[in-house]
């Protein structure tokens, strides 16, 4: 499977901030999607990252607060906008290798929001 | 709606004893399977998988078993070590790519030295 990587690794940020994640595959995969984990829960899709279109967004979360950006092949970002203390989670980035049935999932951003 | 869920949340078991993680799930298209497990402070990992044409499945030291007629997953660990003290998540999916993975609610292993 592709290594995955996303920085930062960890952040604290204030409330009414915004921050963006970024996750670089090391070959090209074909799908690439971003995952919410909050403290002691499991993993919930944010939406399908699509290179050169819009993200498909799981029901729950739009573009507005979680805009996607997809250039190539290889990288992906997820932007946590105007941020409140709730979406303190971990944010995961995972990959679909050819066949696309099991995901490869990166290290996560570890996000606190005061 | 559908879901993918666990029945204990945490499991302790001695070192060198084996482990049973279970998991059942409701969705009856899903015929893909995934055990995934999950460090404290990385991401989830994958460790086995498995077809709903199958019932068994063996990789090293884990062995998943899957019983269709009852929706229910399991994750057997053998010899657990410490170092299989993590979160345990079952996922389901439907074969033919690109498919929505939904991920189970996790149990916490806990390995006793």
């Amino acid at each position: 499977s592709a290594v995955i990587s996303q920085k930062p690794s960890r952040d604290i940020c204030q409330r009414g901030t915004s921050l963006t994640i970024q996750c670089q595959v090391d070959s090209q995969v074909t799908m690439m999607f971003w995952y919410r984990q909050q403290p002691g829960q499991s993993l919930t899709l944010i939406a399908t990252a699509n290179q050169g279109s819009e993200a498909t967004y799981e029901s729950g979360f739009v573009i507005d607060k979680f805009p996607i950006s997809r250039p190539n092949l290889t990288f992906s970002t997820l932007t946590v906008s105007n941020m409140s203390p709730e979406d303190s989670s971990i944010y995961l980035c995972s990959d679909s290798p050819a066949g696309g049935e099991t995901q490869y999932f990166g290290p996560g951003t570890r996000l606190l929001v005061l | 709606g559908e879901s993918v869920g666990l029945h204990l949340p945490t499991l302790s078991v001695q070192e060198g004893d084996n482990s049973i993680i279970n998991c059942a799930y409701s969705n009856s298209a899903s015929d893909y399977f995934i055990w995934y497990k999950q460090e404290s402070g990385k991401g989830p990992q994958f460790i086995i998988d498995i077809r709903s044409n199958m019932d068994k499945r063996q990789g090293q030291r884990v062995t998943v078993l899957l019983n269709k007629t009852v929706k229910h997953l399991s994750l057997q660990i053998a010899a657990t070590q410490p170092g299989d003290s993590a979160v345990y998540f079952c996922a389901e999916n439907r074969s033919g790519g690109y498919q929505k993975v939904t991920f189970g609610t996790g149990t916490k292993l806990q390995v006793i030295p």
